[in-house]
C-alpha cells in the first residue's frame, strides 16, 4: 500500500487561506469517505483536525475545513494564525487498513 | 477523561524484540478500536496496524506482517504492540491511538514511546 501524496510544504501570510492536497487512488481516498487530517507540532503527538472528509471534532476552530473530489482530498485553513504553523498529515481508509500521507509543513510567513 | 498512557523509552540491539504497552482509561476499553502508528526521527507518520480490544482481532500493514503482534488485556485495559527482528530503521516514536468509532479517526493519542535500535 503506497503512502498518499502530499506537497512537502505550503505557506501563507497571517489572515490568508491555504489549501493542502492529499492524492490517493480509488482504493483509498476515492473509494471511501474516511479521510482524516492531523496537525502535529514539533515534539508533540498528532491532533485530529478533520475526520470523515469534512467533519470537525469538538474544539477544532471552524477555520479548518476538509473536502474531497475524486481521489484527492483537501484541507483548507482560513484566516491563518501563527499557531497554525505545523506539520499536517492526511490519512485514509484503504479496506481493512489505513494509510498516511507523507506530510506537509505549513509555514505562516 | 480519556487517557492513553504508554510505557517508557526502550533501547534494543538489532535482532531483538520490543513490547510497548498502552494503558487506557476514561472510557469503556472494549468499545473502541486501537491503532498503532510510528514516526521515525524527522519523518512522517506510518500506520502499523489495528486491534479490536473486544475480540482481539487484528489487521496489520503489509510492511510489518510477520514481525508485529498486537494483543490486549481486557482486565487491565491495556493494549500491547510487539515488534520483532528489530533493525536500525525501526528506531522511531511509537504511538497508540484510539479510534473515534471505527472510521480510523484517531481522536486520542498516547504520549509516544521512543524505541532506539542500536548496536
Amino acid at each position: 500500500q503506497s503512502a498518499l501524496t502530499q506537497p512537502p510544504s505550503a505557506s501563507g501570510s497571517p489572515g490568508q487561506s491555504v489549501t493542502i492536497s492529499c492524492t490517493g487512488t480509488s482504493s483509498d481516498v476515492g473509494g471511501f469517505n474516511y479521510v482524516s487530517w492531523y496537525q502535529q507540532h514539533p515534539g508533540k503527538a498528532p491532533k485530529l483536525m478533520i475526520y470523515e472528509v469534512s467533519k470537525r471534532p469538538s474544539g477544532v476552530p471552524d477555520r479548518f475545513s476538509g473536502s474531497k473530489s475524486g481521489n484527492t482530498a483537501s484541507l483548507t485553513v482560513s484566516g491563518l494564525q501563527a499557531e497554525d504553523e505545523a506539520d499536517y498529515y492526511c490519512s485514509s481508509y484503504a479496506g481493512s487498513l489505513w494509510v498516511f500521507g507523507g506530510g506537509t509543513k505549513l509555514t505562516v510567513l | 477523561q480519556v487517557q492513553l498512557v504508554q510505557s517508557g523509552a526502550e533501547v534494543k540491539k538489532p535482532g531483538a524484540s520490543v513490547k510497548v504497552s498502552c494503558k487506557a482509561s476514561g472510557y469503556t476499553f472494549t468499545n473502541y478500536y486501537m491503532h498503532w502508528v510510528r514516526q521515525a526521527p524527522g519523518q512522517g507518520l506510518e500506520w502499523m496496524g489495528i486491534i479490536n480490544p473486544s475480540g482481539g482481532g487484528t489487521s496489520y500493514a503489509q510492511k510489518f506482517q510477520g514481525r508485529v503482534t498486537m494483543t490486549r488485556d481486557t482486565s487491565t485495559s491495556t493494549v500491547y504492540m510487539e515488534l520483532s527482528s528489530l533493525r536500525s530503521e525501526d528506531t522511531a516514536v511509537y504511538y497508540c491511538a484510539r479510534d473515534l468509532y471505527g472510521s480510523g479517526s484517531l481522536v486520542f493519542w498516547g504520549q509516544g514511546t521512543m524505541v532506539t535500535v542500536s548496536s
